[in-house]
């Protein structure tokens, strides 16, 4: 079993829609999550990062930890053809190592 | 100002060649790091170095050989490739190792014929 888990997709919405991505977790001492946005053949972006069980917002964007069901969750509201990426989540765990999900290809059909 | 800087952005190298990867950040950050990204996989950590010093060495083979020249600067330098270790590599910095967030550069592509 993977640490962490990610759909791979792809998953395609039509522009404006409010996208939910999630990724489960194995790894009870993980501190910190991360979402990551990377284009084709670009290196990942952060675009946010939570210690946290609850919400976090950045604009759009709304990530989410459950600590209680290892569950983390990424929601983009007015999704728009510039968000078609792949989204990477990741946990750090007790060592400082940034373990990733696998990626969901996302694609926003204008 | 979030930026990693990598150079090359794109390599082609022989199995024979020696080459180097450069990596750049004017952030202060005092930790960086090295990872392979095949593709249509996530980034696997290679190296950490935190305060230039080497921290981790995930068990990568000694044709990669990283080196770390001053807080700002990060190298790797390849040696007698072989055609699987084709990928993105990616550097990253933060700003402490394991308190904060990484930052990553746009990576090289490199190809190994």
């Amino acid at each position: 079993q993977k640490e962490v888990e990610q759909d791979p997709g792809p998953l395609s919405v039509p522009e404006g829609a409010i996208v939910s991505l999630n990724c489960t977790y194995s790894n009870s001492a993980f501190q910190y999550f991360m979402w990551y946005r990377q284009y084709s053949r670009k290196g990942p972006e952060l675009l946010m990062y939570t210690y946290s069980s609850g919400n976090k917002e950045d604009g759009r964007f709304t990530a989410q930890v459950d600590k209680s069901s290892k569950y983390i969750s990424l929601f983009i509201r007015d999704s728009q053809p510039s968000d078609s990426a792949t989204y990477l989540c990741a946990g750090m765990d007790s060592s400082y190592k940034l373990i990733f999900g696998s990626g969901t290809r996302l694609l926003v059909r204008p | 100002d979030t930026e990693v800087t990598q150079t090359p952005k794109h390599l082609v190298m022989g199995m024979t060649n020696k080459k180097s990867l450069k990596c750049e950040q004017h952030m202060g950050h005092r930790a960086m790091y090295w990872y392979k990204q095949k593709a249509k996989k996530p980034p696997e950590l290679m190296f950490v170095y935190s305060y230039e010093k080497l921290s981790i060495n995930e068990s990568v083979p000694s044709r990669f050989s990283p080196e770390c020249p001053n807080s700002s600067l990060l190298n790797l330098h390849l040696h007698a490739l072989q055609p699987e270790d084709s990928a993105l590599y990616l550097c990253a910095s933060s700003q402490d190792w394991g308190t904060d967030t990484q930052y990553f550069g746009p990576g090289t592509r490199l190809t190994v014929l």
